[in-house]
């Protein structure tokens, strides 16, 4: 099943609106979780890490100011797209690394289908 | 930073046969390799990795092998299914931050 959930998976909103991604590890505590960005028919670009307890850290090129990052909990991640316009339109995926004993493991959420209208 | 290149972008293979995919690396600090099937519409799955410290792993139908030499791993899945048509991605890292391959959308044939 499942290690990493996403919510919403689908959201449409209008221009201008912002629109809040939740990202949870399942079973396990996250202290670093990551958010990426894909394009149609792309790979995935990491956007930003997202560290708990302290300020997220941003790929160069992302707005700050545009994806606000909050990683309140051990297992709860959140991405805020605020003020958002068309061309935020996207699917935007999570990850969390889960230790096991022979290592960690990287997993990814559902992803979330962003339009923005 | 560590570049990931994957071939090939796009492969056809008949049901039952092999597909193969590659990938090279760049950083040899990297020393962890994950493959990841992602379906239309889904968030990638992880289906098998590889650490730098074994050069072969193997899951049913599916392997990965590394060559650290060289600075490249290779996916290989046995007796295509159709459930196997997807896009699979491998990724590289050793600080946990993943750099992704371009991606490579296998097409089973029935």
């Amino acid at each position: 099943g499942a290690v990493v959930s996403q919510h919403p998976s689908r959201v449409i909103c209008k221009s201008g609106t912002s629109v809040k991604i939740e990202c949870r590890s399942l079973d396990f505590q996250a202290t670093t979780m990551f958010w990426y960005r894909q394009f149609p028919k792309q790979s995935l670009m990491l956007m930003a890490t997202s560290n708990e307890g302290s300020k997220a850290t941003y790929e160069q090129g992302v707005e700050k100011d545009k994806f606000l990052i909050n990683h309140a909990s051990l297992t709860l991640s959140t991405l805020t797209v605020t003020s958002a316009h068309p061309e935020d339109s996207s699917f935007y995926i999570c990850s969390a690394y889960r230790s096991r004993g022979v290592g960690t493991e990287a997993f990814f959420g559902q992803g979330t289908r962003l339009t923005v209208v | 930073g560590e570049n990931v290149e994957q071939h090939p972008s796009t492969l056809s293979v008949q049901e039952g046969d092999s597909a193969v995919i590659k990938c090279t690396y760049s950083d040899s600090a990297s020393n962890y390799f994950p493959w990841y099937k992602q379906e239309l519409g889904k968030g990638p799955q992880l289906i098998i990795d590889i650490r730098s410290n074994v050069g072969e792993k193997k899951d049913q139908r599916i392997a990965v092998t590394l060559n650290k030499t060289a600075k490249h791993f290779s996916l290989h899945i046995t007796e295509t299914q159709p459930e196997d048509s997807a896009v699979y991605f491998c990724a590289a890292t050793f600080d946990y931050k993943l750099s992704f391959g371009a991606g490579t959308t296998v097409t089973v044939r029935a």
